[in-house]
């Protein structure tokens, strides 16, 4: 398998559940990013890491947890979520921390209700 | 702070030649960017540009550079309906990880 694996594709969970998003990326990239994408808006950078280190953080909510066990995984850890949470979560790599194109998973769509 | 526009819809018809406009504000962008994205996936790398080169063609892709102006262009030459997609014109400047990125454009190709 090649590329920038996400799962889960969809996801709905509860303002209470516990829940976590899931990246592998086959590539052999030292950066791993985690961006939302929400309608009609930009796309929102939340962390980053190089090197299983992070190194953004980027003013998001503590109801949002990232985790960078080694260079090929990047999980996001949701807890008390709010509806306005919902929209698309991208993982991305990249081959250094700068200075190369990022390559994008497929997403998971996540509904809070 | 850095902003990176896009016109929202663009419709072409099968067969003819799309163009997709962005126009960035950072003068220190060093590489610019063209995604793709389709329905319920994620952003696919179509072609990028170094910001030393005014033009780079990839089969059917060719991307135009004016740096004065700060106009970057996608063209999509007998655009196909698999064409139909969203496409994010994105930047970012060498030595930094964080990728200005536009709204997108919605092309849809008519039969």
């Amino acid at each position: 398998e090649t590329g920038v694996t996400q799962t889960p594709r969809h996801l709905v969970m509860g303002m209470t559940n516990k829940k976590s998003l899931k990246c592998e990326q086959h590539l052999g990239h030292n950066a791993m990013y985690w961006y939302k994408q929400s309608a009609k808006k930009p796309l929102e950078l939340m962390f980053v890491y190089s090197l299983e280190e992070r190194v953004e953080n980027n003013s998001v909510p503590s109801r949002f947890s990232p985790e960078c066990p080694n260079s090929s995984h990047l999980f996001l850890h949701l807890h008390t979520l709010q509806p306005e949470d919902s929209a698309l979560y991208l993982c991305a790599s990249s081959q250094d921390l700068a200075n190369s194109p990022l390559h994008f998973g497929n997403g998971t769509r996540l509904t809070v209700t | 702070g850095e902003d990176v526009e896009q016109s929202l819809f663009l419709s072409v018809r099968e067969g003819d030649s799309s163009v997709i406009n962005c126009t960035y504000t950072d003068s220190s962008s060093t590489y610019l960017y063209w995604y793709k994205q389709e329905p319920g996936a994620g952003l696919q790398l179509l072609t990028y540009i170094f910001s030393n080169m005014d033009m780079k063609q990839d089969q059917r892709l060719t991307v135009l550079l004016n740096k004065k102006d700060k106009h970057l262009s996608l063209r999509i030459a007998d655009t196909q309906t698999g064409d139909s997609a969203i496409y994010f014109c994105a930047e970012t400047t060498s030595g930094t990880y964080k990728y200005i990125f536009g709204t997108g454009t919605r092309l849809k190709v008519l039969a």
